[in-house]
């Protein structure tokens, strides 16, 4: 299989606080991980590709230095959201890319809410 | 710019209907195709996928999908929907050498028992 978990699937923080989220491919390496974000009832919308020991590229309009990606080995990469406020409440999502794929494969999500 | 679109966004059938949902993509050259699945409270999964080859594609749970060129098109279709594939539907595309994916809007399926 290709699996990829998100850890944690939910978490609560306070306005002004950072908040981690790890995706980790399970059991293959990702060269190539990407992050996404979920509005309530639309679709995914592609905030960074990260590729393991580079630097990750953002997508127009995403502030990087809000979002903070690292993928320091082929099984991990974490999003930082730095200083969170409420509209950054949403659902994160990643994939993973194997070298040499073509099909990404998803994690189960992280529900944030800044309160 | 790609772009990709699902006209339809929220389909209710009942059980044993037949099924198609649109997707249109807005790209020149040759592109990668896919559908993917959300389960209520679930992850994406991949339904199927079209990199090249027989431009009719067969995924999983009896879902298949057609891509025409001439068209910019990559419907999903299924003969006969059962209550268990109420979920939401999201097609996405890419080119090839390009890893980003573009998605669609989705469209929600529900399928009444």
């Amino acid at each position: 299989g290709a699996v990829v978990s998100q850890h944690p699937s939910w978490v609560i923080c306070k306005s002004g606080t950072s908040v981690k989220i790890e995706c980790r491919s399970l059991d293959f390496q990702a060269t190539t991980m990407f992050w996404y974000r979920q509005f309530p009832k639309q679709s995914l919308m592609l905030m960074a590709t990260s590729n393991e020991g580079s630097k990750a590229t953002y997508e127009q309009g995403v502030e990087k230095d809000k979002f903070l990606i690292n993928h320091a080995s082929l099984t991990l990469s974490t999003l930082t959201v730095t200083s969170a406020h409420p509209e950054d409440s949403s659902f994160y999502i990643c994939s993973a890319m194997r070298e040499n794929g073509r099909e990404q494969f998803f994690g189960p999500g992280t529900r944030l809410t800044v309160l | 710019a790609q772009s990709v679109s699902q006209h339809n966004h929220h389909v209710i059938l009942s059980e044993a209907a037949s099924l198609e949902l649109g997707c249109n993509y807005s790209y020149g050259g040759t592109v990668n195709l896919f559908w993917y699945v959300q389960y209520p409270g679930q992850h994406l999964q991949l339904l199927l996928k079209y990199f090249s080859g027989d431009p009719l594609v067969k995924g999983i749970k009896g879902f298949e999908a057609e891509f025409i060129k001439s068209k910019f098109s990559f419907n999903l279709r299924k003969p006969s929907v059962q209550w268990s594939d109420t979920a939401e539907y999201f097609c996405a595309v890419n080119a090839p050498g390009a890893n980003n994916l573009f998605f669609g809007t989705g469209t929600r399926l529900t399928v009444i028992p």
